[in-house]
């Protein structure tokens, strides 16, 4: 029964590939995000979706594409993978509703270039 | 700028003490605040959150944390430590209703048998 998840785990590949990571929640949740935690384990937000529409684009290469089919999956697109896209990156999901904005965090994906 | 500031690296705590893991939030406004907690190769855990009401908010595993307006704080607490609570501790806060989180950079807090 896991509330957010995210595949793969491990991801090793090359630089310059193409690659994607999925992310699905059954929480029935309306918002998901995107973070990247990087080697000092640091926080930041990359995306956020709400019911299939874009809210939060941060300052992200545009090699980084989300892409939401349904408001319970988000994916990760990244295009010509560079060594710095090493890290972990997380999904996320939460309620709308402002009282209720703790986010439920997937298990991460670690990304490994090479 | 919104930012949200641990002060501290890491926290080194003997098991049964008290801890206290800092945070200080630079934001306009009415802020939600947060706790969040990472154990090794995990996603993050909800702790606790201060949205409105008592400044003093009672969050999971005995954890709690005290809202603090005039300096700008919400220290995460905890009576007595335990060797599992061992782990990265990150402060957050809302400073829009759209939802964006701000981290702060973590605390490793360290319980010692």
């Amino acid at each position: 029964d896991t509330a957010v998840s995210q595949t793969p785990k491990y991801l090793v590949t090359q630089m310059g590939n193409d690659k994607s990571i999925k992310c699905e929640q059954n929480l029935g949740h309306d918002t998901m995000y995107w973070y990247k935690q990087d080697s000092k384990k640091f926080l930041k937000i990359m995306f956020s979706y709400n019911n299939k529409e874009l809210i939060i684009n941060e300052t992200v290469p545009n090699r980084f594409s989300p892409k939401s089919p349904d408001k319970a999956h988000l994916n990760l697109h990244i295009n010509s993978l560079e060594l710095g896209d090493s890290a972990v990156y997380f999904c996320a999901s939460s309620q709308a509703d402002p009282s209720s904005y703790e986010q439920y965090f997937g298990p991460g994906t670690r990304l490994t270039v090479t | 700028a919104q930012s949200v500031a641990q002060p501290e690296d890491q926290v080194n705590v003997a098991e049964g003490n008290p801890l206290t893991v800092k945070c200080t939030y630079s934001v306009s406004g009415n802020p939600y605040l947060f706790w969040y907690v990472q154990y090794p190769n995990r996603g993050l855990q909800f702790l606790l959150k201060y949205i409105t009401g008592d400044n003093l908010v009672k969050g999971s595993y005995g954890f709690e944390a005290e809202f603090n307006k005039s300096q700008t704080s919400f220290h995460l607490k905890k009576p007595s430590a335990l060797v599992s609570d061992s782990a990265l501790y990150f402060c957050a806060a809302i400073y829009n209703q759209g939802g964006k989180l701000i981290f702060g950079q973590g605390t490793e807090l360290s319980v010692k048998p």
